[in-house]
């Protein structure tokens, strides 16, 4: 079965600083993969999202991520993290031609000045 | 352009007592349809989704059930909360291709049972 699993629960990072959020996924096949970004009380937003192609995704906000088949992994990057990136950042993955995401378990974000 | 709403913003409810969560979809005909619950802290969760008016199909079963009565209107409810029932509840549509499309989200309905 399909799955994903975002190894830290919480980073901490300085403005400024770069960023790395993890993302590992179990799927057999294909996988559509995507990082969606909740702000505190609201839904969630795409960030970028991964078709099979270039492995490397540009997203918003200058956010971008890296697909690896061989680490079955998505992480998510950004050059230099600003105080607005507080956040909760979920990695998700979808079947193809499925009809069910299965998301991660988010990681928070906090970001110090 | 296409926008979400759901209803109502939050709602505070006695155990065993009935829920009515709604969600509308305008400017976008036919799209697919999508529950998520989210606990306090935790990771989204599907619940249901709908290709279409009238048939839904559930994911996982929480004691709660959907309906779509409308192309643009995906509604989720219970007879009778429970405890578990508390959390964050997302509605979301994508485009009918499936969902490797991106999905759009509505802002959430917080519910708390007490």
């Amino acid at each position: 079965a399909q799955s994903v699993t975002q190894p830290d629960a919480r980073v901490t990072v300085s403005e400024g600083a770069s960023l790395q959020l993890r993302c590992k996924y179990s799927y057999f096949g294909t996988p559509y993969l995507f990082w969606y970004v909740q702000y505190p009380r609201q839904g969630l937003q795409l960030l970028l999202k991964y078709y099979p192609g270039d492995p490397v995704v540009q997203g918003v906000n200058g956010f971008e991520a890296e697909f690896s088949k061989s680490n079955s992994s998505f992480h998510l990057r950004k050059a230099s993290v600003h105080w607005s990136d507080w956040a909760v950042y979920f990695c998700a993955v979808s079947m193809t031609g499925g009809y069910k995401v299965v998301f991660g378990s988010g990681t928070r974000l906090l970001v110090s000045p | 352009a296409q926008t979400i709403h759901q209803w109502p913003v939050a709602e505070i409810k006695a155990v065993g007592s009935p829920l009515s969560l709604g969600c509308t979809i305008k400017g976008k005909s036919s799209p697919n349809l999508y529950w998520y619950w989210q606990a306090t802290g935790g990771t989204l969760q599907q619940l249901f989704y709908s290709i279409t008016v009238g048939q839904v199909e559930s994911v996982v079963q929480l004691n709660l059930s959907a309906s779509r009565p409308k192309d643009d209107q995906f509604i989720l409810s219970t007879e009778k909360l429970l405890l578990s029932h508390s959390g964050f509840y997302l509605c979301a549509w994508s485009l009918a291709q499936g969902s490797n499309e991106r999905l759009f989200f509505g802002h959430g309905t917080k519910l708390s049972v007490l």
